[in-house]
């Protein structure tokens, strides 16, 4: 399976600490993009980073790329109680016809 | 503008009981997808439909019918419910395929079917 996994299953955090979550793949890939899930509700697109790029920020998230190691991790700075939630990383596949999502992160930022 | 909306949120069913799962976008997506959310699994492609008239096999098709009625509606039908259905179902939409062009995806609320 392509699907990816993401590291750790869990972290909790104080608010104002910076969040980092990685997910490894298994083939080469064409995208990789990052979503967030608040409890109870869908998933959200947060970034995207395609196979040519080794970094991308958006606010407060910064993404990287390392296509050699086949990962990826999603550092998110001055965590926020409203960042609480699960986040996935979703790797497409070269052939194929599909993206693949892990199993996801769940932060916890404490007030 | 309301994004993707499914119906019903909730729904419980006996085994061999049958139902479709709605859904519809108003962002004049081509693409539209189906797929499940278990515990520990993350989330698999049912079935997805690239454009307008035309559907394919995702990863875990098996149980499962889907119709794109017409631009907005991508139906997803279980015949005959089995405890091995109970799941969280997502729809998404895309402008194009996503996988193709790194499009994003835009996910309904989800329905949480229970099939006992």
């Amino acid at each position: 399976s392509q699907q990816g996994e993401e590291d750790p299953q869990a972290l909790s955090i104080q608010e104002g600490e910076n969040a980092t979550m990685n997910c490894s793949y298994k083939t080469s890939i064409n995208n990789l993009q990052w979503y967030r899930q608040n409890s109870g509700r869908g998933l959200v697109h947060l970034i995207l980073i395609r196979s040519n790029e080794r970094e991308k920020h958006s606010g407060r998230l910064r993404v990287t790329l390392d296509t050699s190691k086949k990962s990826s991790s999603l550092l998110i700075t001055a965590s926020r109680a409203a960042d609480t939630a699960s986040y996935f990383c979703a790797t497409d596949a070269r052939t194929g016809n599909q993206f693949y999502f892990g199993t996801g992160t769940s932060l916890t930022v404490i007030p | 503008n309301a994004g993707v909306t499914q119906t019903p949120k909730f729904q419980v069913l006996k085994t061999g009981q049958s139902m479709t799962l709605q859904c519809a976008q108003d962002m004049n997506h081509n693409s539209m997808y189906w797929y499940r959310q278990d515990p520990g699994m993350g989330l698999r492609l049912i079935y997805y439909s690239a454009s307008e008239g035309t559907t394919d096999k995702g990863e875990v098709p098996n149980g499962y019918n889907v119709s794109r009625l017409n631009k907005r509606e991508f139906s997803l039908r279980l015949e005959s419910a089995a405890p091995s259905q109970t799941s969280v179902y997502f729809c998404a939409s895309s402008g194009e395929l996503a996988y193709l062009l790194g499009g994003t995806q835009y996910f309904g609320p989800g329905t949480r079917l229970t099939v006992l």
